[in-house]
Order: C-alpha cells, then sequence, then structure tokens
C-alpha cells in the first residue's frame, strides 16, 4: 500500500458545485495532515492543516479519519479559480519528521 | 515574516554537466530545510532534508548530492547531469521541532537537462 493514496481525477463540476476528494494513509502513527493547492506549473500552496476534530476555513472543509486512515477535504460552491491540484500531505516518523505527498487530485471547475 | 528565495527559476544543461540550486530562507532561525523533485506528471519526490547547518539525510540514492553551509542556506549539487534529473526542484523550510507545522515552498526551478 501506497504511503499516501489520491484519486487522480479528474473531477469536472461546474461552478456552484459542492466536491469531495478522500486520500487515504497507510501509517496509522502518522500525525500531521495537510492539503495543499498546486496550479499548473507552480509550487504547492498550503490550503490548510487537518485537525482531529475537522476543520472550516470558508468553503473548504477538512475532515480526518483515524479508525480508517483516511483525510477529506469538501469544497462547496465551487469557483472556476478553485481549478487546480490538491495534494494530500502527511507526516511519517522516521528519525526526524518528514512529510509525504500524494500524487495529487486534479479539479477542473467549468463555467 | 518568513520568506523563501530559489534560484534560477529555470535552467537548462546538458548532459553530464554539473548543477547547482540554491535555496535561502529569510526570517526564521535553524529552520528545517528540504529539496523535492516532481517530474511531469507524478508526485513531490523528498530529496534531501536538514535540521541544521552540516546535518544532511539522504531519502533517494541519487547522483545528486545538498549542502548547508550556512544556517539558512541550501543548496542542491550534481557533479554530472542525467537526463533522469529533468524536473521541478522544489526547496522547503519548516519550522523544527512542531509537528504540525507545514512546508512552504520556494517558488522552484525548472530543469531540463538536454
Amino acid at each position: 500500500r501506497k504511503e499516501v493514496e489520491q484519486d487522480p481525477g479528474p473531477f469536472n463540476v461546474p461552478e456552484g458545485a459542492t466536491v469531495a476528494f478522500n486520500c487515504t494513509y497507510s501509517n496509522s502513527a502518522s500525525q500531521s495532515f495537510f492539503w495543499y493547492r498546486q496550479d499548473c506549473r507552480k509550487e504547492p500552496k498550503l490550503l490548510m492543516s487537518v485537525y482531529s476534530s475537522g476543520n472550516e476555513d470558508g468553503r473548504f472543509t477538512a475532515q480526518l479519519n483515524r479508525a480508517s486512515q483516511y483525510i477529506s477535504l469538501l469544497i462547496r460552491d465551487s469557483k472556476l479559480s478553485d481549478s487546480a491540484t490538491y495534494l494530500c500531505v502527511v507526516n511519517r516518523r522516521q528519525g526526524y519528521s518528514t512529510l509525504t505527498f500524494g500524487k495529487g487530485t486534479m479539479l477542473l471547475v467549468s463555467p | 515574516s518568513q520568506t523563501i528565495h530559489q534560484w534560477p527559476a529555470t535552467l537548462v544543461q546538458p548532459v553530464g554537466s554539473p548543477l547547482s540550486l540554491e535555496c535561502t530562507v529569510e526570517g526564521t532561525s535553524n529552520p528545517n530545510l528540504y529539496w523535492y523533485r516532481q517530474a511531469a506528471g507524478r508526485g513531490l519526490q523528498l530529496l534531501f532534508y536538514s535540521v541544521g547547518i552540516g546535518q544532511i539525510s539522504s531519502e533517494v540514492p541519487q547522483n545528486l548530492s545538498a549542502s548547508r553551509p550556512q544556517d539558512r542556506q541550501f543548496i542542491l549539487s550534481s557533479k554530472k547531469l542525467l537526463l533522469s534529473d529533468s524536473g521541478f526542484y522544489l526547496c522547503a523550510w519548516r519550522i523544527p521541532g512542531t509537528g504540525n507545522s507545514p512546508l512552504h515552498f520556494g517558488n522552484g526551478t525548472r530543469l531540463t537537462v538536454t
């Protein structure tokens, strides 16, 4: 099983739609989780951290399910500008804590 | 506020030539520093990380090497580039000692080996 797995997509949705992505991770000892956004040919940028109780930032909601080892990202009222690749990131402890990135899920929002 | 600078933005190098990519961080002390590579259509691969001056950990055996000559400077090098070294190289920093701190990336260097 890969350390971090994501559906590559693309997810094609119309403006205003609600879309959700899941990400599974293999290391049950992982403690830090993040969602990043990467635009084409750009560096990844932090979208939001994922907290145990779930958290929301405007139209974005992140959830963590430790029992099933997955995290999710929900985007409400999609905008054209939300089109990007969304990367799931999980820490792994191997000496010093390092972060492992999923390959990302591509979202395309159309008018 | 903290900033990270990475250069050059793009680079075209012939096979067998040397490589030096530089990254500096401002506004923080003793950051954890990272080099990632993203090959075309693939995920981010961790190459090296450093928790202090002169301390380098390698994740994947490569013909690449990294050095940290100063607290906020991280350098990625190669003596002889291979075609497979082409990719998008990203430097990143992170607050040390806090497991919940995210990575912050530089703008990246797009390397094409011809």
